[in-house]
This record gives structure tokens, sequence and C-alpha cells, in this order.
């Protein structure tokens, strides 16, 4: 149990472009999920909390509006890149809780690449 | 923001050998979290921690949640070429599931 896959694994896209990142909680349900992104040899830093059926709330310094989170029902959370630019290439990494404990249990990641 | 601080950064060890890493904070925390992360996967849950003091194992793996609550260990007995990987560690404060990652630890094993 307790599997969180994500969609696409690998994308390219051309910079100006949106892109959007699934997460879903495969065997279980989710009231909130997590998302972040990790640069190359880097940690995980926290992006967003995103919250079933109310906004996400946001860590300093992630803008809003350049990352959309929309978490529509218990098993899917997505992530919309808009506007990408080369900086914003990246590990970006969801995960899935609410399983009575504090576990998070990790999507595979997607690895977005903007030229 | 709270901070964890993961030591050591990295470890080249022999096949077989024993290996330990750990974390703190100058915060408390009341969940610690050990993760393993293979190249281009997202972590993978090794042990939960939820009280001061608990010890917990997981086959070859043994941690601890510090009885101050600030600091956790992980240790790896016996390491096989499997266990490479990068290694985190994580808090847990009062908001459930948010956590604060340490900055990994890369474990290298030669056969």
């Amino acid at each position: 149990g307790a599997v969180v896959s994500q969609h696409p694994s690998r994308v390219i896209c051309k910079s100006g472009t949106s892109v959007k990142i699934e997460c879903r909680s495969l065997d279980f349900q989710a009231t909130t999920m997590f998302w972040y992104r990790q640069f190359p040899k880097q940690s995980l830093m926290l992006m967003a909390t995103s919250n079933e059926g109310s906004k996400a709330t946001y860590e300093q310094g992630v803008e809003k509006d350049k990352f959309l989170i929309n978490h529509a029902s218990l098993t899917l959370s997505t992530l919309t890149v808009t506007s990408a630019h080369p900086e914003d290439s990246s590990f970006y990494i969801c995960s899935a809780g609410g399983l009575g404990n504090n576990e998070q249990f990790f999507g595979p990641g997607t690895r977005l690449t903007v030229l | 923001g709270q901070q964890l601080n993961q030591s050591p950064q990295s470890m080249f060890i022999q096949e077989g050998e024993d290996v330990s890493m750990n974390c703190t904070s100058s915060s408390i925390f009341n969940t610690w979290l050990w993760y393993k992360q293979d190249p281009g996967e997202g972590p993978v849950l090794l042990i939960a921690l939820y009280k001061a003091g608990e010890l917990t194992s997981n086959g070859r793996l043994t941690a601890q949640f510090g009885i101050t609550r600030k600091d956790s260990f992980l240790n790896i007995s016996a390491s096989i070429p499997s266990d490479v990987g990068i290694y985190f560690c994580a808090g847990q404060g009062t908001n459930a599931g948010k956590s604060t990652f340490g900055d990994g630890t890369t474990l290298t094993v030669k056969p």
C-alpha cells in the first residue's frame, strides 16, 4: 500500500510554455499532499502544501501565480508551472500522507527541462 | 525556519562495514523520518520515529529518536553494494506531514 504516482516522469518544454504535473495516491486517500523541488546534489525544498478542496499554502519565496496547485480530489493534486523558464528546470517531487501517522510517501518525481 | 544539520555529507566504505549518520536541529521535532533516494527517483521511507528515545529497526537499519527531540541517528549494519544512495533525515513539527529535510548523506559502498 501507500503508493504515490507522478505523471509525466520526464518532460522537456520550450521557454514560455506551461507544464502540468500530476500526483496521485493510488491506494489511499490523501487530504494533504506536498510539492517539493530538488536541484542536482541538493536536498528537497518544500514549495507548497496542497489541501483537498481549499487553496494551497505556499512556502516563503515561492510564487503562487507561477506554480499553480490544484487539489481537486482526495487522490489527485496537480502542479502547473506557468510560463516556464530555464531556471525552472528541476526535479519536482510530490508526497502524500493522511494515513493516520505523519508518514509521507513520495512519488517517483518529474524531471522538468525547460529549453 | 527550522533547519537540520545532517552529517556526514558523504561516506566511502567497504562492503561489510557498519555506517552511522545523524541529524541535529536547534528546534524540537515531533517526528523523525529517514529516507533513501536513488538517482532520478523519489525518496523511499526507511524508518519513522514518533517518540523521544524510540529505537526502531528495519532489517539492517536502526534509527533512534533523540531524547532531547532535537536529534536522530541512522545506523546501517553490514553494508552491501545496494545500500549506495543518498540518505535524508526529515523532521516534522506540529504541522502534520510537513517535513524539513536534512542536506543528505551520500553513501558509496566499495565491493
